[in-house]
C-alpha cells in the first residue's frame, strides 16, 4: 500500500515553454502532498507543502508564480513549471502524507533546452 | 527551525559487514525519525521509521536506534549485500500539523562484492 505515482517520469521541453508534472496516490487519500526539487549528489529540498483544497504553502526563495501547484483533489496534485528555463532543470519529487508517513513519487527528470 | 546533520557522507563497506548511519538533530520537540533508501534516479523509499516514544526498532536487517537525551538516532544494517547500495537520508519532523520532514544530507552506501 502507499503508492504515489508521478507523470511524466521525464521531459524535455525548450526554454521559455510551460511543463505540468502530476502527482497521484494511487491506494490512499493524501490530505497533504509536498513537491521537492533535488540536484545531483543532494538531498532534498522542500519547494511547497500542498493542502487539498487549498492554496499552496511555499517554502521561502521558490517562486509561486513560477512553480504553480494545485491540488484539487484528494488524490493529486500538479506541478506546473511556468516559462521554463535550463536553470530549472532538475529532479522533482512528489510525496503524499499518510498518517504520519510521507511515501514519495518516484520522481519526474526535467530538462530544459 | 529543525537541522539534521548525518555522517558519514560515503561509506564502503564489504558484502556481508555492517553498515552504520548516523544522524543528529537539534529540535528536542521532533518525535519523528523516517530513514529513506534512494536508488539512482528514482524516489526515495521508507526503509524504516521510529517515533520518540521507542528506542529501537528492528526489520530484519535493518535497526534503527534513538537517543532522545542526546538527540542522535542510527541506521544499522546488518549482513549488507550489493542491492543495499544506494544512498541513504535520514529526517526528523517537529511540526504536528503538516509533518513536514527535514532531511539530512544522505549518505553514499557502497557494498563491495
Amino acid at each position: 500500500g502507499a503508492v504515489v505515482s508521478q507523470h511524466p517520469s521525464r521531459v524535455i521541453c525548450k526554454s521559455g515553454t510551460s511543463v505540468k508534472i502530476e502527482c497521484r496516490s494511487l491506494d490512499f487519500q493524501a490530505t497533504t502532498m509536498f513537491w521537492y526539487r533535488q540536484f545531483p549528489k543532494q538531498s532534498l529540498m522542500l519547494m511547497a507543502t500542498s493542502n487539498e483544497g487549498s492554496k499552496a504553502t511555499y517554502e521561502q526563495g521558490v517562486e509561486k508564480d513560477k512553480f504553480l501547484i494545485n491540488h484539487a483533489s484528494l488524490t493529486l496534485s500538479t506541478l506546473t513549471v511556468t516559462s521554463a528555463h535550463p536553470e530549472d532543470s532538475s529532479f522533482y519529487i512528489c510525496s503524499g502524507t499518510l498518517r504520519e508517513t510521507q511515501y514519495f513519487g518516484p520522481g519526474t527528470r526535467l530538462l530544459v533546452l | 527551525g529543525e537541522n539534521v546533520e548525518q555522517h558519514p557522507s560515503t561509506l564502503s563497506v564489504q558484502e556481508g559487514d555492517s553498515a552504520v548511519i548516523k544522524c543528529t538533530y537539534s529540535d528536542s520537540a521532533s518525535n519523528y525519525f523516517p530513514w529513506y533508501k534512494q536508488e539512482l534516479g528514482k524516489g526515495p523509499q521508507l526503509i524504516i521509521d521510529i517515533r520518540s516514544n521507542v528506542g529501537e526498532k528492528k526489520d530484519q536487517r535493518i535497526a534503527v536506534t534513538l537517543n532522545k537525551t542526546a538527540k542522535h538516532f542510527s541506521l544499522h544494517i546488518t549482513e549488507t549485500q550489493p542491492e543495499d547500495s544506494a544512498v541513504y537520508f535520514c529526517a526528523a519532523t517537529d511540526d504536528g500539523s503538516a509533518r513536514q520532514l527535514t532531511f539530512g544530507s544522505g549518505t553514499q552506501l557502497t557494498v563491495l562484492p
